[in-house]
């Protein structure tokens, strides 16, 4: 199976500060087949972005994926007081694995 | 828009059986994946079988291969989740969730099912 480590932890950042947050994965992913996900205490994860840098029906637009090898980023350019919560990064190719999760908080 | 209500949460003692159901609408069930995912209490997400209704395809991770069993019925467009015997260690939260292709992402989810095990 593919592992993703994502990093950091625990990210502390302030509303209107820019987030990056890091997946790196053991091996190529197949096709870009990479997505990332919010889950907020309670509720279900959703998903924000899927093929690495599309954006899900409905998410801002702050919310951006990029891709540089086997390291990928979610970045939140301005971040907003709903996002703060704990992002987990998924390759979708044909064993599926996730990462263990960055828990971005309010400093 | 598609919706994934799952079935309520479930107290059990070990060496019980259990069956979650995942109701959908909104979307041609018979066209999709349907996914389950756990999540032990505090910890991350873990893929663990797929379903296609449409055939009854039907992929297990190696991990919860002969640990659970998933199952279709296309005419109630419902998914299931069940154990013959289950132990202190499932306890955790259960998602379905839904996937165009069988390479794709999760792009709705349902509520989750909260199972705890415990004598």
């Amino acid at each position: 199976d593919i592992v993703l480590t994502q990093s950091p932890g625990t990210l502390s950042l302030s509303p209107g500060e820019r987030a990056s947050l890091s997946c790196r994965a053991s091996q190529t992913v197949t096709s870009n087949y990479l997505a990332w996900y919010q889950q907020k205490p309670g509720q279900a994860p959703r998903l924000l972005i899927y093929n690495t840098s599309i954006r899900a029906a409905g998410i801002p637009d702050r919310f951006s994926g990029s891709r540089s090898g086997t390291d990928f980023t979610l970045t939140i350019s301005r971040l907003e007081p709903e996002d703060f919560a704990v992002y987990f990064c998924q390759q979708y190719g044909t064993s599926p694995t996730f990462g263990q999760g960055t828990k971005l908080e309010i400093k | 828009e598609a919706q994934l209500v799952q079935s309520g949460p479930q107290m059990k003692k070990p060496g019980e059986s259990l069956k979650i159901s995942c109701q959908t609408s909104g979307f041609d069930f018979t066209s999709y994946w349907i996914a389950w995912v756990r999540q032990k209490p505090g910890e991350g997400l873990e893929w663990m079988a797929m379903i296609y209704p449409g055939d009854s395809d039907i992929r297990y991770r190696s991990s919860f291969e002969g640990q659970v069993t998933i199952a279709a019925d296309k005419s109630i467009n419902s998914a299931y989740l069940q154990w013959s015997s289950l132990k202190a260690s499932d306890t955790a939260m259960y998602f379905c969730a839904r996937r165009r292709y069988s390479s794709g992402p999760l792009d709705y989810w349902g509520q989750g099912t909260l199972v705890t095990v415990s004598s």
